[in-house]
């Protein structure tokens, strides 16, 4: 079967690096994406990667190892805005997305 | 741009009662879905429609139905509701089915 795997919660401080780890086992892959979901509201777009290694924006950086079935978001220079789910998706051979339940990532001062 | 809008935001539902969900989308995507989000768990796809005219059915699309006649707009109709259709709705639309995909606010539906 197909299945994503995060952390449930997480905490950090602002100001802080935070990495959240996603691993998963699909019926192929074409692609991983990266979302954000504030509390009540729709997810949105934070990164895509295709090929192995990291990609960079801004205070947001994500990896993908396809030989470990594995990604992780790294969220740094914390702030209070960032309290949110995060949630990983991975574009499966049918180009259909199949998700993570998503990571609750508290931020506290 | 609105982007992707659903109505209604939220609406209360009877046991055996139907409704439509409506989503409409200004990006002129051919590719549009429709979710369900429960708490704990990751969303499922119901149905998506890769342009009007063509629909197809995702992981969980018994209880619902949809229709595509227009780029814009792909409605999801409930019928006979039961207490396990409670949930959060999103619709969602892509220019491709391998780009970022872009969500509306949701419909948070209850079923009594």
């Amino acid at each position: 079967g197909q299945n994503i795997d995060q952390p449930t919660e997480m905490t950090a401080t602002e100001g802080a690096i935070v990495q959240i780890n996603c691993t998963y086992q699909t019926s192929g892959f074409n692609g991983l994406f990266w979302y954000q979901q504030h509390a009540g509201e729709a997810p949105t777009f934070l990164s895509y990667n295709v090929l192995d290694g990291l990609e960079e924006k801004g205070r947001f950086s994500s990896f993908l190892s396809r030989s470990k079935g594995y990604s992780y978001l790294l969220l740094k220079e914390l702030q209070m805005k960032d309290s949110a789910s995060y949630l990983c998706a991975v574009m499966d051979s049918n180009y259909q997305l199949i998700w993570g339940a998503g990571t609750k990532l508290i931020i506290k001062p | 741009n609105a982007g992707v809008t659903q109505t209604p935001k939220f609406r209360i539902l009877k046991i055996g009662q139907s409704m439509t969900l409506q989503c409409t989308q200004d990006m002129n995507h051919n590719y549009m879905y429709w979710y369900r989000q429960d708490p704990g768990m990751g969303l499922k796809l119901i149905y998506y429609s890769v342009g009007a005219g063509i629909t197809d059915k995702g992981e969980v699309p018994n209880g619902y139905n949809v229709s595509r006649s227009t780029t814009e707009d792909f409605p999801l109709r409930l019928e006979l509701a039961a207490p396990s259709q409670t949930s959060v709705y999103f619709c969602a639309s892509s220019y491709r089915d391998y780009n970022e995909q872009f969500f509306g606010p949701g419909t948070r539906l209850t079923v009594l």
